[in-house]
């Protein structure tokens, strides 16, 4: 079945270490990818998005990812992680199906930052 | 100012009955979007539409259904065929060409 895989469901990390989440999709032909983040008792958020274009994005707060089209992969990048990153994130892939466009999420990855 | 807003917040219910989870935006977006959110799961695509009077069955649509008839209107309606109702309900829009999808601050809903 097609999917977004997240291999990493509960991360912890001390203050200043780097981060590296995994994603991986399954869909084929042209895809927008995504990376949210949800703080403990808010909105889902945008942290960064990829369309077209230089496959290295940046995004908020220092966070970056890197498109790898043979690889099917996403990964979400921070060289030096702070306790205020402890959230839940998730990768996301928008894809045309049927005619319409799906936005489909990954399970998420829980990041505990230790102070 | 412009966002999406879900209604109620938290929502009991006893077993067997329906119940209607809101969803209003303000954003002129075309698409529109339904997720529940269990730990471990991630978001779950229930529902979504991209223009009024049409929708389209997402991955897990068994036991809901929805209604498009206003731009800014998405309301999701959880019968009682959902054999597993309890969950966190998650409400999203996007203009049609995605760019990205907003978020309203969800639902809990709990049945008893």
């Amino acid at each position: 079945a097609q999917s977004v895989s997240q291999h990493n469901h509960h991360v912890i990390l001390s203050e200043a270490a780097s981060l590296e989440l995994g994603c991986n999709y399954s869909y084929g032909g042209t895809v927008n990818l995504f990376w949210y983040v949800q703080y403990p008792g808010q909105h889902l958020q945008l942290l960064l998005k990829y369309f077209s274009g230089d496959p290295l994005v940046k995004g908020i707060k220092g966070f970056e990812a890197e498109f790898i089209k043979s690889k099917f992969s996403f990964n979400l990048r921070k060289p030096s992680v702070q306790w205020s990153d402890t959230a839940e994130y998730f990768c996301a892939v928008s894809h045309l199906s049927g005619g319409y466009n799906k936005l489909i999420f990954g399970a998420g990855t829980r990041l505990a930052v230790h102070p | 100012d412009g966002g999406i807003t879900q209604s109620p917040k938290y929502l009991f219910r006893k077993e067997g009955q329906n119940v209607t989870l809101s969803c209003e935006q303000n954003l002129n977006h075309d698409a529109m979007y339904w997720y529940r959110q269990d730990p471990g799961q991630g978001l779950r695509l229930i529902y979504y539409s991209q223009i009024v009077n049409d929708f389209q069955k997402g991955d897990i649509a068994e036991g809901y259904s929805v209604s498009r008839e206003k731009k800014e209107s998405f309301p999701l309606t959880v019968t009682s065929a959902q054999k597993n109702p309890t969950a966190f309900y998650l409400c999203a829009s996007s203009i049609r060409d995605y760019t990205e999808a907003f978020f309203g601050q969800g639902t809990r809903l709990t049945v008893v």
